[in-house]
């Protein structure tokens, strides 16, 4: 059983670049989510997507992008990578109904 | 604007005594809390959780007390184990627009000394 699979778990980007973060579940919930922790912080809410087709902003959008063509995916999307965006990425998916949150085990990036 | 916040960067408990940690929220339209468990590289765990219209809940060594009044909720562990060394986040959730939506603390490093 699977769960919440993120990919990659690691990665090195140069300022400017793009590059997808994805999380893909198997689990069959509607809800999904994408959060971003630093250092000393709590997790803070980028996109989540509430079914296929329908997403919409966190907290902390500015930078990223998102689409849910399936239930099952829901890729986090950089297009011009900045240090700023050096954090660890957690996706999440819940079911209608429950409170809590299945997570992926993240994926550090860093921006250099 | 922190609206979930644990205090206590780290706690260092001795093996079967209680481990107490503590979360406090700003916002009084929180309808739930959450506890979840986190390890290095891992994705945080649920642990327990208990709705605003009830002031404690209890599952096995584990339970969570909230106090309204004061916004205040805590995690108590008992007896503690080294298995339970871990990151504890704390976690709020309100539905807006549909959706529900968690507010997560920046976590409590517990360690457990044998």
């Amino acid at each position: 059983n699977a769960g919440v699979t993120q990919t990659p778990k690691f990665r090195i980007l140069k300022i400017g670049q793009s590059m997808t973060l994805q999380c893909t579940q198997d689990m069959n919930h509607n809800y999904m989510y994408w959060y971003r922790q630093d250092p000393g912080m709590g997790l803070k809410l980028i996109y989540y997507s509430v079914g296929a087709g329908i997403t919409d902003k966190g907290e902390v959008p500015n930078g990223y992008n998102v689409s849910r063509s399936t239930t099952e995916d829901f890729p986090l999307r950089l297009e011009l990578a900045a240090p700023s965006q050096t954090s660890v990425y957690f996706c999440a998916t819940s079911q209608t109904g429950s409170r809590g949150y299945t997570f992926g085990s993240g994926t550090r990036l860093t921006v250099v | 604007d922190q609206q979930v916040k644990q205090n206590s960067p780290s706690l260092s408990v001795q093996e079967g005594r209680i481990s107490i940690l503590n979360c406090d929220y700003t916002n009084s339209m929180f309808d739930y809390f959450l506890w979840y468990k986190k390890y290095p590289a891992e994705g945080p765990t649920f642990l327990i959780s208990i709705s605003s219209i009830k002031d404690k809940n209890e599952d096995g060594r584990f339970t969570v007390f909230l106090n309204k009044s004061a916004k205040h909720l805590s995690l108590h562990i008992v007896p503690s184990q080294p298995g339970d060394s871990a990151v504890y986040v704390c976690a709020a959730t309100r539905i807006i627009q549909g959706a529900q939506k968690l507010v997560f603390g920046q976590g409590t490093r517990l360690t457990i000394n044998p």
